[in-house]
């Protein structure tokens, strides 16, 4: 079974500053590869999904970049965040089994 | 517009009794549904599935109801117990095994002592 480790847990940024968070998979190859956010009350919103190393799909137009430098590297990136960037954001990765997705534990970002 | 709806934000429950989450759906494309259980701080857990061709799939306390002419599946705990005190999203494939989810926005349910 595949496993996602997503890091770091928490984080606490100023307002105008840069944004880098990594997502790697074990357990299997080429993965299609997914962000979400889930802000304070709301459901899940699909940021950005990958198909393969390099192909990068956005869903909704933000502050935010993705990139997917190897097979099972996916990152979240922003140059300069906002207020509202704040939130609960997870990656996950299509199981290639009847589970859907598999999730990483999260990072909950807190823009300040 | 929104594919998967779960149009309870929240839900509470007596310990025990019986705990039924409801998803409705648009899309008759999609070929399997899933329920997600989520804590806070944590990301959500894979509970249970079925499958399009299917009306019910049952897991222990955990059961999926699919109501393909009302487009509407359930989910069914019982009993209910504090440890089931979670988010619960339901999900919508479609385009196979490397499809993609639609999520719906969650159902938070509490179940009381």
């Amino acid at each position: 079974s595949q496993t996602i480790h997503q890091w770091p847990a928490t984080l606490v940024q100023p307002v105008g500053s840069p944004l880098s968070l990594e997502c790697t998979v074990e357990g299997t190859s080429n993965p299609n590869l997914y962000w979400y956010r889930q802000a304070a009350g709301r459901g899940l919103q699909l940021l950005f999904y990958s198909i393969g190393i390099d192909q990068i799909s956005s869903e909704v137009p933000q502050n935010l970049s993705a990139s997917r430098p190897q097979d099972r590297q996916f990152i979240l990136s922003s140059k300069k965040l906002l207020l509202s960037d704040s939130g609960f954001y997870l990656c996950a990765a299509r199981d290639r089994g009847p589970h859907g997705y598999t999730f990483g534990s999260g990072t909950r970002l807190t823009v300040v | 517009d929104q594919q998967v709806k779960q149009n309870s934000p929240s839900l509470s429950v007596q310990e025990g009794r019986i705990s039924i989450l409801n998803c409705d759906y648009t899309n008759s494309m999609f070929d399997y549904f899933l329920w997600y259980k989520k804590y806070p701080a944590e990301g959500p857990t894979f509970l249970i599935s079925i499958s399009s061709i299917k009306d019910k799939n049952e897991d222990g306390r955990f059961t999926v109801f699919l109501n393909k002419s009302a487009k509407h599946l359930s989910l069914h705990i019982v009993p209910s117990q504090p440890g089931d005190s979670a988010v619960y999203f339901c999900a919508a494939n479609y385009g196979g095994s490397q499809g993609n989810l639609i999520f719906g926005k969650g159902t938070k349910l509490s179940v009381k002592p």
